[in-house]
């Protein structure tokens, strides 16, 4: 699976849109992007993820360049509950059976008051 | 939505002893599951894939004999610590993905300390 490199920490104030950059530059063409975050002291939680186009849900939107060697993730209004270690992964489909999620080091997001 | 399930939430246990961490898959089936230690501010490292009625596979450096994984149902795997020592304390994570494209579900963690 690709290396992803993200900025180890970021901050942003409540109320704003945080948008955490990842970069993928060795991404090939059927990986997918995945973001995770991880509140303090608990498991990860799955946030989004995409392939080329652009995807919004509930929780954040994904926006993926053209080249798809980078993307954002975007919180559109970050709340105090957003702070945690934010984790972009790169991996292949499944095809059959489950591929092992391999985490960088991911960006430490913390939103101020 | 999938939930994974992962008891106990922390444990404390003296050296020498074994301790087993569960990891259970609550409302769907789980071929493979995956465990991750976490040391204080970094990052999750996988240890094993736990293959339900096979053998697990172990990452490269991870002591098959020292983390004892099971995987006897599609909702259940263990891990167990044996002869754990004071290095062995760590946030344990364990997490299973539900069929179709979907992201990986993770537990809650165990956090293990050894005393």
């Amino acid at each position: 699976d690709a290396k992803t490199t993200q900025p180890p920490s970021m901050d942003c104030a409540e109320g704003r849109a945080a948008n955490l950059p990842c970069n993928h530059s060795t991404i090939s063409g059927n990986e997918y992007v995945y973001w995770y975050r991880q509140i303090h002291s608990q498991g990860p939680q799955y946030i989004i993820h995409g392939l080329k186009n652009n995807e919004t849900n509930e929780m954040a939107s994904l926006i993926i360049t053209e080249d798809r060697k980078s993307s954002t993730l975007i919180l559109p209004h970050a709340t105090l509950r957003d702070t945690a270690v934010y984790y972009c992964i790169v991996r292949g489909a499944i095809i059959q059976g489950a591929q092992k999620l391999v985490f960088g080091q991911g960006t430490r997001l913390t939103i101020n008051p | 939505g999938a939930v994974v399930s992962q008891h106990p939430s922390r444990v404390i246990c003296k050296s020498g002893t074994s301790v087993k961490i569960e990891c259970r898959s609550l409302d769907f089936q789980a071929t493979t599951m995956f465990w991750y230690r976490q040391f204080p501010k970094k990052s999750l490292m996988l240890m094993a894939t736990s293959n339900e009625g096979s053998k697990a596979t172990y990452e490269q450096g991870v002591e098959k004999d020292k983390f004892l994984i099971n995987h006897a149902s599609l909702t259940l795997s263990t891990l167990t610590v044996t002869s754990a020592h004071p290095e062995d304390s760590s946030f344990y994570i364990c997490s299973a993905r539900q069929d179709g494209n979907y992201g990986y579900t993770f537990g809650s963690g165990t956090r293990l300390t050894v005393v």
